[in-house]
């Protein structure tokens, strides 16, 4: 079954403790990307991947790092947590045509940072 | 600058009835429109997409939006609501111009629908 798994899906920590929420995809998609959803302002780009060791940022990336070591994988690091990045996060992935695709998306990651 | 406006942050219908969501956009480029809803922990689900071609466009779950260049809308509708259709709907764009290799959505803030029976 094609599916993108984020990893945890729950997690409650405290502020400057070293996270991060790992991201699989099956489908061999160049194309991945986080995002964190927070209430009245929808979904907004963190970080994303055009294909293995290539990152860039997207609107929101401060407090955050990326890798694309593997294909399959794009992890989110959230080297020193604090409690504005408490959010539900999504991470998604779509082929090399993505503009004119759809993206699949993981089941999100709800983070509290106390 | 690119945006997308959901201007209702959520809709009530009576089972049976028609519905609508609205979504307005903002691009420099031809759009790339899609609708995408959620449901209680979980991701969000693909549901239809305009590119080009036919204005109006129809996805899964029997819903179906129409591409309004003048207007520069493109609202969800579903002909008769079902409850199991009570989620969150977030309209989204992608600016033509931009090189296709960015993959870059932006999203609405979201529009819960809720079906009541």
């Amino acid at each position: 079954e094609a599916q993108v798994t984020q990893n945890p899906r729950y997690l409650i920590t405290v502020t400057g403790k070293k996270l991060t929420v790992t991201c699989s995809q099956n489908m061999n998609h160049e194309y991945m990307s986080w995002y964190r959803q927070d209430p009245g302002l929808g979904l907004r780009q963190i970080y994303y991947s055009m294909n293995v060791e290539v990152t860039d940022k997207g609107d929101v990336p401060e407090g955050y790092k990326v890798s694309r070591k593997e294909k399959r994988n794009f992890p989110l690091i959230l080297e020193s947590p604090s409690p504005n990045q408490t959010s539900l996060y999504f991470c998604a992935s779509s082929s090399k045509q993505g503009a004119v695709l759809a993206q699949h998306f993981g089941d999100g990651t709800r983070l509290s940072i106390l | 600058a690119q945006s997308v406006a959901q201007p209702e942050d959520q809709v009530k219908v009576a089972e049976g009835n028609p519905l609508t969501v609205k979504c307005t956009y903002s691009v420099s480029g031809n759009p790339y429109l899609f609708w995408y809803v959620q449901y209680p922990n979980r991701g969000l689900q693909f549901l239809l997409k305009y590119i080009t071609g036919d204005n109006l466009v129809k996805g899964s779950y029997g819903f179906e939006a129409e591409f309004n260049k003048s207007q520069t809308s493109f609202h969800l509708k579903k002909p008769s609501a079902l409850v199991s259709d009570s989620a969150l709907y977030f309209c989204a764009v992608r600016d033509g111009k931009i090189a296709s290799n960015t993959g870059k959505l932006i999203f609405g803030q979201g529009t819960t629908l809720q079906v009541k029976p």
